[in-house]
């Protein structure tokens, strides 16, 4: 059973241009949860998805920011404009509806030059 | 609001020593607690967890006990390795809200 996917691994992209991440959840998992580490932070939720349907964003930013887990395929984190202070490891995490435990990506590390 | 507040870092032991790291937690409703693990260039690896008071997570050599009295779920181990040498993370999940809320992670470095 594969883990939780995400690519790219490394993103490099210059400012004003758009960065779409990718993650697709463990076999059998549902749900999708977006985490963003600024450097030597902790992570920060940002968005909770499931098939089809936004469930919390409460931590996405206004603006620039969209998530998406259609129904078929991986789910989508889109950077529209990036800025430097975009620059993180983005992780996606993966549930299942039994237990709601959280397995891990890799991670995406974007820079913007 | 909800909160994790870790100890400082980095920490620096040598192997075979006994490790703490400490944390505390704020939070409105009945949370589970977690302890994360990520080792260089990886994601975060589930070490350890507890879901009610008084519960003990154990793992690899690792525990952590839920004290609720104290709002406090600190790491520790008897006898460290160099292969322990990651950045921990703990975490809180409210129930129903399937969000974790991160501390914000202390370095541990073993020398042999």
């Amino acid at each position: 059973n594969a883990g939780v996917m995400q690519n790219p691994r490394h993103l490099v992209r210059r400012r004003g241009q758009e960065a779409r991440l990718r993650c697709s959840p463990m076999k059998g998992h549902s749900h999708v949860y977006w985490y963003r580490q600024l450097p030597e932070e902790g992570l920060k939720f940002m968005v909770y998805l499931q098939k089809e349907n936004i469930i919390d964003e409460s931590g996405m930013p206004k603006e620039r920011f969209s998530a998406e887990f259609p129904k078929e395929g991986p789910s989508i984190l889109r950077i529209q404009q990036v800025v430097r202070g975009d620059s993180a490891a983005y992780f996606c995490a993966s549930s299942g509806s039994d237990t709601y435990e959280q397995y891990f990506g890799p991670g995406t590390r974007l820079t913007v030059t | 609001g909800n909160s994790v507040t870790q100890m400082e870092g980095p920490v620096t032991l040598s192997e075979e020593a006994f490790l703490t790291i400490n944390c505390t937690y704020t939070a409105t409703g009945y949370p589970s607690l977690f302890w994360y693990v990520q080792y260089p260039g990886e994601g975060l690896q589930l070490l350890l967890k507890a879901t009610k008071a008084d519960d003990k997570g154990s793992n690899k050599g690792f525990e952590a006990t839920y004290r609720k009295e104290t709002t406090s779920f600190h790491l520790e181990k008897g006898s460290v390795q160099v292969s322990d040498s990651a950045v921990y993370f703990c975490a809180l999940e409210i129930q129903g809200a399937q969000k974790l809320v991160f501390g914000q992670g202390t370095r541990l470095t073993i020398n042999p």
